[in-house]
């Protein structure tokens, strides 16, 4: 079936520092799934963060940036430099006419 | 804006009882409606896939009587956990999503927090 494997976390990082949260995907039943990084915030609901659906190209939002390589099926999570902010549960995704199909989440703690 | 709201957001119920959880799409149409399940230490599972004038679908795991659904209109859906036991404690959440538009995101509400004693 359709799976997302991610960095287990927590990861803890200190603020100002770089990130990279890997992502990898397989997709037997969708032939172009569309990929999606959300994110659950202490307290908050989960929210989409941001979402790619061609391959090839790259997605940000809030200095986070993703991009969709089909050849190494991956979608990893970068920013230059975290924030405080940031810290929440980051989850990977994937999907098309089909509900997403969540990773196991990944918890992120900056330090200030 | 869209919103999703999910009711109650808290629900205690004995072991052998059923719970009765409901999900309200505000701003957008909600075509479909995708109900998923985080156990403790657990992701997200889906559930099951609601698309109005369709028929419902499990996933492996998941059965209609254990957890019928209702999706009578285009801004509410509701789903019912029927004789809850231990495992099926966890964070039930609902994600809508409106096939008529041209954003793929689903949207999603807070989650109903479920635990069986």
């Amino acid at each position: 079936g359709d799976s997302v494997t991610q960095t287990e976390g927590p990861v803890t990082v200190s603020e100002s520092e770089s990130l990279i949260i890997n992502c990898t995907y397989s997709a037997t039943s969708i032939a172009y799934p569309n990929l999606f990084w959300y994110v659950r915030y202490p307290g908050e609901g989960l929210q989409l963060l941001l979402k790619v659906i061609t391959a090839g190209q790259k997605g940000s939002s809030r200095g986070f940036e993703a991009t969709y390589n089909k050849e190494t099926t991956s979608f990893h999570l970068q920013k230059a430099s975290v924030q405080e902010s940031d810290s929440a549960v980051y989850y990977c995704a994937l999907g098309n006419n089909n509900a997403p199909r969540f990773g196991a989440g990944t918890k992120l703690s900056v330090k200030p | 804006g869209a919103l999703v709201y999910q009711y109650p957001r808290r629900t205690i119920c004995k072991s052998g009882t059923s719970m009765r959880m409901e999900c309200q799409a505000v701003g957008f149409q909600a075509t479909s409606v995708a109900w998923y399940r985080q156990s403790p230490q657990k992701t997200f599972e889906l559930i099951a896939l609601s698309t109005v004038n369709s028929a419902i679908k499990y996933e492996q795991n998941f059965t209609q009587e254990k957890f019928p659904i209702s999706h009578p209109n285009l801004s509410f859906s509701s789903m019912t956990v029927l004789n809850a036991y231990l495992e099926d404690r966890g964070l039930y959440l609902c994600g809508a999503r409106d096939w008529g538009g041209s954003s793929y995101e689903q949207y999603f509400g807070p989650g109903t927090r479920l635990t069986v004693l």
